[in-house]
């Protein structure tokens, strides 16, 4: 079975507090990509960041950084000194190589920052 | 500046009406999505198009129709069949001939209710 879970449903966090958004995939193919979308109150989609199945190196921009580990099939976002701003819905996506027209999103974690 | 502009904002569909969402894009992208969005769900693809005149079913298109006679534009309608049409639309756009693992470009969004 092809699947994203996030298992978090609702994170609540103080302004500068570190958060940590859990992103579980299931795949038996071996060339996939991962994706972390952002979704403001206002609604569109905002693209953070993508990941090649064949690429396991961890990025860091700004405030932001993933944690790719295929041994566990994750892909966890971290946010350090979260802000106000950061509060949102997050999607964690799975697409493949043979169909990359498919996105497969995970169901999204509400973050919510407190001032 | 480029990107991806839905209308209206706010529909509303009487009963045995058939209602259509514009999607227009201007970033010169060829595949084109619509996703529906329900609450605490992730998003789930209705209809996609890698290429002007040619479009394929998604996971949930009962219900809908799509065309795509330009490049830039990919309107969605939702028939009188689709029962249960309350929900958040989404379009969005990607640059094919980048690459397998280019990232979807999103939408504000459509919300659809019932009247």
């Amino acid at each position: 079975a092809q699947k994203v879970t996030q298992a978090q449903t609702e994170i609540s966090v103080v302004e500068k507090e570190d958060v940590t958004l859990d992103c579980v995939y299931e795949t038996r193919d071996t060339t996939y990509y991962l994706f972390w979308y952002k979704q403001p109150p206002s609604g569109e989609l905002v693209f953070l960041i993508r990941r090649n199945s064949f690429d396991e190196q961890n990025e860091i921009s700004g405030r932001y950084s993933w944690n790719f580990q295929k041994s566990t099939s994750s892909f966890n976002f971290t946010i350090t000194a979260s802000q106000v701003v950061d509060s949102a819905v997050y999607f964690c996506a799975l697409t493949f190589s043979y169909n990359t027209d498919k996105l497969i999103f995970g169901t999204g974690t509400r973050l919510q920052v407190f001032p | 500046d480029g990107g991806i502009t839905q209308s209206p904002k706010y529909l509303f569909r009487k009963e045995g009406q058939n209602v259509t969402l514009s999607c227009e894009q201007n970033l010169n992208h060829d595949a084109m999505y619509w996703y529906r969005q329900d609450p605490g769900q992730g998003l789930r693809l209705i209809y996609y198009s890698q290429i002007v005149n040619d479009f394929q079913k998604g996971d949930i298109a009962e219900g809908y129709s799509v065309s795509r006679e330009k490049k830039e534009s990919f309107p969605l309608t939702v028939t009188s069949a689709q029962k249960n049409p309350t929900a958040f639309y989404l379009c969005a756009s990607k640059d094919r001939g980048r690459g397998n693992n280019q990232p979807q470009h999103f939408g504000d969004g459509t919300r659809l209710s019932i009247l």
